[in-house]
């Protein structure tokens, strides 16, 4: 099961950037940390990954605290595209990619 | 082009019949999957196949049948449905094989099943 805590939802002003927390506390030294996201009634669609640095591509930042405890995923400018339920996970390395998603938080981005 | 379909997007039946459900992922991926999203929006990993070899079988009753005929197919035949299997279904494909490092997982857009 999904070892990761994340808020049940949030709000965000469009144009506004957007942080999304997630905890995961028992995290292991080998495992990553990968941010998916489902917009209404469609299939979820890949975002960002990491595993210890900070990373960043064109959809969003991600930003692993020191201890890897817990993560932020940042949307710089959010759009009303960008409501969705987002998805925190830890993957499990050496099995095979095994992905277990959380209930997720729903971001609504608002005019 | 699509980039991992299924067919059919909606699929209504009575409780006791057989269906199928398809899908064909046209990125050369070497790995699959079938996810089930109940009504309560959790989603849940079913079956992992890479190179047409079943990898993954999460605790899914015998009901529920993985067929990937080549590495591009899967597909999920259920026998006696049962009301409890209403759900969206949702097939995946990745490149990664090994279970290790970089895992982009590409979805298809679903297909709801109700069971009545």
């Amino acid at each position: 099961d999904a070892k990761t805590t994340q808020p049940t939802s949030m709000d965000c002003a469009e144009g506004r950037a957007a942080n999304l927390p997630c905890n995961h506390s028992t995290i292991s030294g080998n495992e990553y940390v990968y941010w998916y996201r489902q917009i209404h009634s469609q299939g979820p669609q890949y975002i960002i990954h990491g595993l210890k640095n900070n990373e960043t591509n064109e959809m969003a930042s991600l930003i692993i605290t020191e201890d890897r405890k817990s993560s932020t995923l940042i949307l710089p400018h959010a759009t009303l595209r960008d409501t969705a339920v987002y998805y925190c996970i830890v993957r499990v390395e050496y099995n095979f990619n095994k992905f277990y998603f959380g209930s997720g938080t729903k971001l609504n981005v608002k005019p | 082009d699509t980039a991992v379909s299924q067919t059919p997007k909606y699929l209504v039946t009575q409780m006791g019949n057989d269906k199928s459900i398809k899908c064909e992922q046209n990125l050369g991926h070497d790995t699959m999957y079938w996810y089930k999203q109940d009504s309560k929006k959790f989603l849940k990993i079913m079956f992992s196949y890479n190179n047409k070899e079943l990898i993954i079988n999460e605790t899914v009753p015998n009901r529920f049948s993985p067929k990937s005929p080549d590495k591009a197919h899967l597909n999920l035949h259920i026998n006696s449905l049962e009301l409890g299997d209403s759900a969206v279904y949702f097939c995946a494909s990745s490149q990664d094989t090994s279970g290790r490092g970089y895992n982009e997982q590409f979805f298809g857009p679903g297909t709801r099943l109700t069971v009545l």
